[in-house]
């Protein structure tokens, strides 16, 4: 019963550097998302998909790619990663074309030098 | 514009005391989602509730409730007899059924004081 795993859990880059944080979930959820969270500001939605082949942009998408190919896996890339991109990241999963409740992955601790 | 405001950055009480939580939306949408998550200092994300826009009763869980008054376009939760276990960072939120986007507000950082 893994829920949603998404790894790393911590991540230290140089800026330009260029990395892809995995999300996966066994719930058959058609609806997955990634979340930024910094102090003070809650969650801000980057990037979302309602299913495989779909995704559209959220609130902060510059700086982040994504793609689903598959109902299980919704990797996040950083193409070329910026000081500004240092924050915890959150992948989720919901039911419902997302109006259902969230099913958070554990987070990503990511640093960018 | 599509917002949710949670005024209180951070609250803190002894244990025991009641404490509520404020949540502000605005929305134009007529059907829309909303929910409370919780975050303990471990850091994962929890889901408390969701309500939808056509049901306006209130919910009692334990010692938790929420009230929910489209009037004042308000959501807010209440902790009775609050316990240390209840130290977390509480996350309102908003989603809208024209697009499958999740608001967030900035979340309330609550301390309860042995």
């Amino acid at each position: 019963n893994a829920g949603v795993t998404q790894t790393p859990k911590f991540q230290v880059l140089k800026t330009g550097q260029s990395m892809t944080l995995q999300c996966a979930q066994d719930m058959n959820h058609e609806y997955m998302s990634w979340y930024r969270q910094d102090p003070g500001m809650g969650l801000r939605l980057i990037h979302y998909s309602v299913g495989a082949g779909i995704t559209d942009q959220g609130e902060v998408p510059n700086g982040y790619n994504v793609s689903r190919s598959t109902t299980e896996d919704f990797p996040l890339r950083l193409l070329s990663a910026a000081p500004s991109q240092t924050s915890v990241y959150f992948c989720a999963s919901s039911y419902d074309h997302g109006l259902g409740k969230l099913f958070f992955g554990s987070g990503t601790q990511l640093s960018v030098l | 514009a599509q917002k949710v405001t949670q005024a209180q950055t951070e609250i803190s009480v002894v244990e025991k005391e009641d404490v509520t939580l404020d949540c502000v939306y605005e929305t134009r949408d007529t059907t829309y989602y909303l929910f409370w998550y919780k975050q303990p200092p471990s850091g994962e994300l929890v889901f408390l509730i969701r309500r939808n826009s056509f049901d306006e009763q209130n919910e009692i869980s334990g010692r938790y409730s929420w009230n929910f008054q489209k009037s004042t376009s308000s959501f807010n939760f209440t902790i009775t007899a609050s316990q240390v276990v209840d130290s977390a960072v509480y996350f309102c939120a908003l989603v809208y059924s024209s697009a499958s986007k999740i608001i967030f507000g900035s979340g309330t950082r609550l301390s309860i004081r042995p």
